[in-house]
């Protein structure tokens, strides 16, 4: 248990779904990321949201669409995928400031069909 | 531009034995690293960091080298345990204050511990 708790584990969805993402944290960070994690390849920065302010978005497609209504949640929004969309979304919360450790939820295995 | 590189894929080490894993990187403005191991199904989990002004930090089984000039780290587990069988993702940030933690992970090397 890390604190950060992520739901759904895995979700199937189809290109013209709509779905939400859901990340929560307990321990009082005030900075929350979205990474991507593709077969072979490194975590990849989605986005950043720094106490509850967006602070980054590294060049992400329109139909991902995050949500930070307070310091504890995040949600990724999801329209109109695509198949190469399929990956581990992992949420992560940290401290804002200074040099930390991130601490990762357990991610939601998405599929896209 | 892959700015944190892991190039071996895979490492495989007798139990009892020092397994070394290798992370190299480019951008000479970072100045924090981080080690985590992750088992699959998990997300990653926090293992060990070191500072830029430190060239070594030890916990436990675990150490972390710095070589700034080299632009290289690495990660000593000594001795290695059945249980450390995870893949082990390099991660570095810039300069605290305005990095928000961001984090530039590596590929991963996937480390295997034989009985």
């Amino acid at each position: 248990e890390t604190g950060v708790t992520q739901t759904p584990r895995h979700l199937v969805m189809g290109m013209t779904n709509k779905k939400s993402l859901k990340c929560e944290q307990h321990l009082g960070h005030n900075a929350m990321y979205w990474y991507k994690q593709s077969a072979k390849k490194p975590l990849e920065l989605m986005f950043v949201y720094s106490l509850e302010e967006r602070v980054e978005n590294n060049s992400v497609p329109s139909r991902f669409s995050p949500e930070c209504p307070n310091s504890s949640h995040l949600f990724l929004h999801l329209h109109t995928l695509q198949p190469e969309d399929s990956a581990l979304y992992l949420c992560a919360s940290s401290q804002a400031a200074g040099n930390t450790e991130a601490f990762f939820g357990q991610g939601t295995r998405l599929t896209v069909v | 531009d892959q700015q944190v590189k892991q190039n071996s894929p895979s490492l495989s080490v007798q139990e009892g034995r020092i397994s070394i894993l290798n992370c190299d990187y480019t951008n000479s403005m970072f100045d924090y690293f981080l080690w985590y191991k992750k088992y699959p199904a998990e997300g990653p989990t926090f293992l060990i960091s070191i500072s830029s002004i430190k060239d070594k930090n030890e916990d436990g089984r675990f150490t972390v080298f710095l070589n700034k000039s080299a632009k290289h780290l690495s990660l000593h587990i000594v001795p290695s345990q059945p249980g450390d069988s995870a893949v082990y993702f390099c991660a570095a940030s810039g300069a605290g204050g305005t990095s928000y933690g961001k984090l530039t992970f590596g590929q991963g090397t996937i480390l295997t511990v034989h009985p």
